[in-house]
């Protein structure tokens, strides 16, 4: 068990539809990271918060948004879902703030999107 | 952009025999980390290589720096079922955001019994 919590871990969902994944990170982490897990692109970094705050972007569409609430819980928002959205989305949650370092990421168990 | 590769891409072996995994990038890295994805659960770290031509064990698992800082493999001795997963390198470049590791596809590996 990581300590990182997401749910939902399974969702349907059909095109043109907006899902929300939830991530609790790990007792005293302060930054939370999402990715997105696809057969074909392998482990994509999104975007990452730290201490509520937006660190860093990565290939995150712009359909695609997030946020890290005040107890450091975070939230992805996929809006207007394609097909193409069919995926795993994890969080995961590290106590660095991302400004560099070999610090450890911790994973959740992932969300299992499938977009119909 | 920097170019991450890992090979091979899939690999089923028996119970008992060795492996390596290799994973090689365009660019150097200031550190590496290996990370194993077992199904239907997160990746979990294994290791954390930040000097070149450094050698690391784990039990069976032997994890090697390339001098250059551009490479890196992992090797298995004696695999075993639990060894089954998806190994994933993340290397951290210089410069760039710790958090935004860039993960290799992986190599999928099937121990069979």
């Amino acid at each position: 068990d990581s300590g990182v919590t997401q749910t939902p871990k399974h969702l349907i969902t059909a095109t043109g539809q907006r899902v929300t994944l939830r991530c609790s990170p790990r007792s005293g982490d302060l930054s939370v990271y999402w990715y997105q897990q696809s057969l074909d692109q392998g482990l994509q970094f999104l975007i990452q918060y730290y201490n509520g705050e937006e660190r860093a972007k990565g290939n995150i569409l712009e359909r695609f948004s997030a946020q890290q609430f005040p107890d450091l819980h975070s939230e992805l928002n996929l809006s207007s879902l394609e097909l193409g959205d069919s995926a795993l989305y994890f969080c995961a949650s590290s106590v660095l703030s991302g400004t560099g370092g070999t610090g450890e990421l911790f994973f959740g168990e992932g969300s299992r999107l499938t977009v119909l | 952009t920097q170019l991450l590769e890992q090979s091979p891409q899939f690999l089923s072996i028996q119970e008992g025999e060795n492996l390596t995994v290799y994973c090689n990038s365009s660019s150097v890295f200031s550190s590496l980390q290996w990370y194993r994805q077992e199904p239907g659960e997160g990746p979990v770290l294994l290791v954390t290589v930040v000097t070149g031509g450094e050698v690391k064990k784990l039990k069976r698992l032997t994890f090697q720096f390339g001098d250059a800082r551009k490479d890196s493999s992992l090797h298995i001795t004696a695999a075993q079922t639990g060894d089954t997963g998806l190994y994933l390198c993340a290397p951290h470049y210089y410069g760039g955001s710790q958090g935004n590791l860039i993960f290799g596809k992986g190599t999928k590996l099937s121990v069979k019994p």
